[in-house]
């Protein structure tokens, strides 16, 4: 089945510093979903990805959908003590299962 | 107003018990959710139902059953709970099934 593996696990910066988390799928995707979850809190959706190669950006965020439609990535500028939480990758492909990923925590040091 | 509520928000129960989660959403939306996160914090697909219809149905044991009466609620009935089965629980919904998905708070479920 449909595979979709995030990395890093946890990630610790200090203020101001960028960040990154990387998500691969096992099979093309037909889109994927970003979603942010705060400590004691319910993922939040941030963005939808469906074309290959797709670039969004929020301010300073920044969400990357490969060419091949099997990787993508979340790039955080300056990071900010409000981005704390984690971060997960939702990935469907055709018959529009979502697989999350396991998530990346941010954890972010004043 | 909330989008997508659950209730209770936490429960704690002994093995054995049977006990049932239940969902709403006001969004008029046709898809709807119930997904495990466990303490590692990875969400795992439970079921999905799209107008009344089961689309999904992961490898989740039969103790677990969903229940729709309608398109705007979506309950979770667990039999004979066990250790395992200690979670946080999330009911979600969307418009279509490729489209964004709203959470629910979220129900945490402990089982003594």
């Amino acid at each position: 089945g449909q595979q979709v593996m995030q990395i890093p696990q946890y990630q610790h910066v200090q203020e101001g510093e960028d960040f990154t988390t990387y998500c691969n799928s096992s099979t093309t995707l037909s889109n994927i979903q970003w979603y942010k979850q705060r400590p004691g809190g319910h993922p939040v959706f941030l963005i939808q990805l469906v074309k290959s190669g797709e670039v969004k950006k929020q301010k300073r965020l920044t969400f990357q959908f490969g060419e091949a439609k099997k990787n993508s990535s979340l790039h955080i500028t300056a990071t900010q003590t409000t981005d704390v939480g984690t971060y997960f990758c939702a990935g469907q492909g055709g018959s529009y299962i979502p697989t999350f990923g396991r998530g990346t925590s941010l954890i972010v040091h004043p | 107003d909330t989008a997508v509520s659950q209730t209770p928000k936490y429960l704690v129960t002994q093995m054995g018990n049977d006990k049932s989660i239940k969902c709403e959403q006001n969004l008029g939306h046709d898809t709807m959710y119930w997904y495990k996160q466990d303490s590692k914090k990875f969400l795992k697909i439970m079921f999905s139902y799209n107008n009344k219809e089961l689309i999904i149905n992961e490898t989740v044991p039969n103790r677990f059953s969903p229940k729709s009466p309608d398109k705007a609620h979506l309950n979770l009935h667990i039999n004979s709970l066990e250790l395992g089965d200690s979670a946080v629980y999330f009911c979600a919904s969307s418009l279509l099934d490729n489209d964004e998905q709203f959470f629910g708070p979220g129900t945490r479920l402990t089982v003594l």
